[in-house]
């Protein structure tokens, strides 16, 4: 399958912003995700980005996409507690997902 | 009110007895999907459907059996549960392949 890769733990203040990374292997991909788990839950949808886009804002989300590096962020802005949480950014090649191993961020009050 | 139901949320089971997981999407959604996640690698897609009687095969797709043979259901089977597949499992609907999935609570298997 294909790879995508992110770091495991990410630990910021409360306020701070918090940047995310994602590296992905193929340059097939058409859209690139980015979802959210909390503790017992399933995954929900933060935003996405389509491959010929640089960059995409939402609120506090920023995602920037590096096509040439094939390097996916997110970041966001003023972190609260309330964003502790794992991130995955996911793939789309053709009509199959591949998702990263999950950030988990923790947010320190 | 719009929901993907899993169903067991917990199961504990025994080598080689046949088990199915259930999905249920009341969203009239297209596209579902089932998948597995692991410590340390994240989801893994085992098949996924585009639409009824349409499936095919995901990342990981060794050992389970699907069929979407009503557009609201999509069940998980394990014919001959190993050990190996003990996870968390998770099914997905969506309206189309592109937009955004909505998942259920998990489901989490354990075979001994």
């Amino acid at each position: 399958g294909e790879d995508v890769e992110q770091s495991l733990f990410l630990s910021v203040r409360e306020g701070d912003s918090s940047v995310i990374n994602c590296t992905y292997t193929d340059s097939s991909s058409t859209y690139l995700y980015w979802y959210k788990q909390e503790p017992g839950a399933g995954l929900q949808l933060l935003t996405y980005i389509f491959s010929n886009m640089d960059m995409k804002q939402d609120q506090r989300l920023t995602v920037l996409l590096n096509k040439k590096d094939k390097h996916l962020s997110l970041r966001i802005a003023d972190t609260q507690t309330g964003d502790s949480a794992i991130y995955f950014c996911a793939e789309l090649n053709f009509n199959k997902f591949y998702f990263g191993s999950g950030t988990k961020l923790n947010v320190k009050p | 009110e719009a929901q993907v139901t899993q169903n067991p949320r917990y199961l504990i089971t025994v080598t080689g007895k046949k088990l199915t997981v259930t999905c249920s999407q009341n969203m009239n959604h297209e596209y579902m999907s089932w998948y597995r996640q692991d410590p340390g690698l994240g989801l893994r897609q085992i098949y996924y459907s585009m639409n009824v009687e349409v499936t095919d095969k995901g990342d990981v797709p060794e050992g389970y059996k699907v069929s979407r043979k009503e557009k609201r259901n999509f069940p998980l089977i394990l014919e001959s549960p190993s050990p190996n597949q003990t996870s968390l499992y998770f099914c997905a609907s969506s309206l189309g392949v592109r937009t955004e999935a909505f998942f259920g609570q998990g489901t989490r298997l354990t075979v001994v």
